[in-house]
């Protein structure tokens, strides 16, 4: 099946700086893409939508210059957490999408300190 | 709008013990996708199944089926002689085509299956 991937896995960063995930889809094109959010014992909560080429369209109370998506080809999309606080610690997971498929990632856990 | 509801949160059974997952959901819809993952413990997500609003068949693979019935807008999964390494949270999901469709997911369901 296809595959899908991101990076990093886990990351730690300091309250304040900028986190950068990488969504890659390995053996297939995406002209879309999803990024979801999920806070512990928790479901996924879609955080935005990617599309190759334009801008993403955010989910209602998704800050979009704080959470910044980048779909810049068919096969990667970057969700950059900017200015990070303790709050956004959580699993961030992207998904992309064929016709009638979605595939996931594996997650990168995010720990603000 | 569309609404996936697993009522259940947690479930804990013994091992070779049979457990049913149920899902109902909502949509208006006559279109649409049904799908459960399994979620274990390092996070990532297994696609268990997938089906299609015109597809009523029932489903077993292995240790596992499916029944779906639109007259009750259920999708519920069952497994069969539970094993310790099914625990995990199990999610139900809902998809409608077309462009930008969103998957909607129901808040998941703890099993436990103790040995």
């Amino acid at each position: 099946g296809a595959v899908v991937s991101q990076h990093p896995s886990w990351v730690i960063c300091k309250s304040g700086t900028s986190v950068k995930i990488e969504c890659r889809s390995l053996d297939f094109q995406a002209t879309t893409m999803f990024w979801y959010r999920q806070f512990p014992k928790q479901s996924l909560m879609l955080m935005a939508t990617s599309n190759e080429g334009s801008k993403a369209t955010y989910e209602q109370g998704v800050e979009k210059d704080k959470f910044l998506i980048n779909h810049a080809s068919l096969t990667l999309s970057t969700l950059t957490v900017t200015s990070a606080h303790p709050e956004d610690s959580s699993f961030y997971i992207c998904s992309a999408r064929q016709p009638g498929e979605q595939y996931f990632g594996p997650g990168t856990r995010l720990t603000v300190t | 709008a569309q609404k996936v509801t697993q009522a259940q949160t947690e479930i804990s059974v013994v091992e070779k013990e049979d457990v049913t997952l149920d899902c109902v959901y909502e949509t208006r819809d006559t279109t649409y996708y049904l799908f459960w993952y399994k979620q274990p413990p390092s996070g990532e997500l297994v696609f268990l199944i997938r089906r299609n609003s015109f597809d009523e068949q029932n489903e077993i693979s292995g240790r596992y089926s499916w029944n779906f019935q639109k007259s009750t807008s259920s999708f519920n999964f069952t497994i069969t002689a539970s094993q310790v390494v099914d625990s995990a949270v199990y999610f139900c999901a809902l998809l409608d085509p077309g462009a930008n469709s969103k998957l909607t997911f129901g808040k998941g369901i703890t099993l436990s299956v103790r040995p």
